[in-house]
């Protein structure tokens, strides 16, 4: 079955620059979302379509795509931004699918 | 407001059913796709069915392929998870997401299988 690669964890100062990657085959023909979760709460939608922002979703956040990766990348990153990020797609013959999850720690 | 609210969870043996439903509001239900997600406790997002917005196109994810059952009622504004042959390890968090990018989940409801 399809999947989508994202690193377990990744840590990053207050201030810096967060990268979290995503890699999967049908990337290049398939949207990416990211989404945030805080513990005990529902996921919230941060970018679809590879690089939109929602609504109410701040520009710190955004995302970018090259082949078969693509990167969410958080800006000035604040300590209420610790929580984990999934990224998700379809496999080219329907089905949905989701990252792993990569746990972000504000140092 | 637009709301998606899970229901039907609860602890079951291992072997049984249980029915989940989500009651959609605020929006028109019926011109959307919908999606049922999961999470273990501790583990990460695990996406399960897909229905299209007439109910004529559904997907499942493997492991629950034969046993759950994604339906919806568009005249109810309701979407439901039939769940089957129950393992432990379908013990999970189950959401219920509207499909425009995943932009509006239900809270959640909790399905314990266990003897």
């Amino acid at each position: 079955s399809y999947e989508l690669t994202q690193p377990p964890s990744v840590s990053v100062s207050p201030g810096q620059t967060a990268r979290i990657t995503c890699s999967g085959d049908a990337l290049p023909k398939q949207y990416a979302y990211w989404y945030q979760q805080r513990p005990g709460q529902a996921p919230v939608l941060l970018i679809y379509k590879d690089s939109e922002r929602p609504s109410g979703i701040p520009e710190r956040f955004s995302g970018s795509t090259s082949g078969t990766t693509v990167t969410l990348a958080i800006s000035g990153v604040q300590a209420e931004d610790e929580a984990d990020y999934y990224c998700q797609s379809a496999d080219s013959s329907g089905p949905r699918v989701f990252g792993g999850g990569t746990k972000l720690t504000v140092l | 407001e637009v709301q998606l609210v899970e229901s039907g969870g609860g602890l079951v043996q291992p072997g049984g059913s249980l029915r989940l439903s989500c009651a959609a509001s605020g929006f028109t239900f019926s011109t959307y796709e919908m999606n049922w997600v999961r999470q273990a406790p501790g583990k990460g997002l695990e996406w399960v069915s897909y229905i299209s917005s007439s109910g004529s196109i559904i997907y499942y994810a493997d492991s629950v392929k034969g046993r759950f059952t994604i339906s919806r009622d568009n005249a109810k504004n309701s979407l439901y998870l039939q769940m089957n042959s129950l393992r432990v390890e379908d013990t999970a968090f189950y959401y219920c997401a509207r499909e425009n990018g995943f932009d509006i989940w239900g809270q959640g409801t909790m399905v314990t299988v266990s003897s």
